[in-house]
């Protein structure tokens, strides 16, 4: 069974502040693919990224970065120096390529205050 | 534009009801996907298909049923027999549901048992 953690329920920042998310999961497959996903209030989810299980380089796109580190199952994202439009629910997702189907985080909502 | 257009955006259903949710793409894309989404919770898999024809239950597919005649439509069902069908319900789309997997979704249907 896969399993994908996001501890933390809600963060708030204050604009500029630099916020990590955090991503813990628990796969038996050997190859899978990683996702984050940011839900606006709008409601659709807008693909960030994507990171295959063989590929543990970091990776970072303009204020966003993100860390994976099989060792201890954990794929972070961080955003440096929030702007308001950051809001949202940010979910992890871990895609079994085998089943052809992913499992979802509980997502994170962050709150970025002006 | 390409995209995946869910229709309608707000429905209201009568207990006992069977209600039907619209979701189309013009991605071209062979996997399709529907999940339910609660309050705090991350998303659920529903359905899924990964070519015409041919769709296989996820996670919480009891009360659901889907079709997928043609490879652009997925649509929806919500049984009477769903006991919780009020949630937020999205489509998504993926060019295929191995190495391609990143998803595009639909902005939602929010369906309320009234």
């Amino acid at each position: 069974a896969q399993k994908v953690t996001q501890a933390q329920t809600e963060i708030s920042v204050v604009e500029k502040e630099d916020v990590t998310l955090d991503c813990v999961y628990e796969t038996r497959d050997t190859t899978y693919y990683l996702f984050w996903y940011k839900q606006p209030p709008s409601g659709e989810l807008v693909f960030l990224i994507r990171r295959n299980s063989f590929d543990e380089q970091n990776e970072i796109s303009g204020r966003y970065s993100w860390n994976f580190q099989k060792s201890t199952s954990s794929f972070n994202f961080t955003i440096t120096a929030s702007q308001v439009v950051d809001s949202a629910v940010y979910f992890c997702a871990l895609h079994n390529t085998n089943a052809g189907k992913s499992t979802f985080g509980d997502g994170t909502t962050l709150t970025v205050k002006p | 534009d390409g995209g995946i257009t869910q229709s309608p955006k707000y429905l209201f259903r009568k207990e006992g009801q069977n209600v039907t949710l619209s979701c189309e793409q013009n991605l071209n894309h062979d996997a399709m996907y529907w999940y339910r989404q609660d309050p705090g919770q991350g998303l659920r898999l529903i359905y899924y298909s990964q070519i015409v024809n041919d769709f296989q239950k996820g996670d919480i597919a009891e009360g659901y049923s889907v079709s997928r005649e043609k490879k652009e439509s997925f649509p929806l069902t919500v049984t009477s027999a769903q006991k919780n069908p009020t949630a937020f319900y999205l489509c998504a789309s993926s060019v295929d549901g191995g190495f391609n997997t990143e998803a595009f979704f639909g902005q939602g249907t929010r369906l309320t048992v009234v």
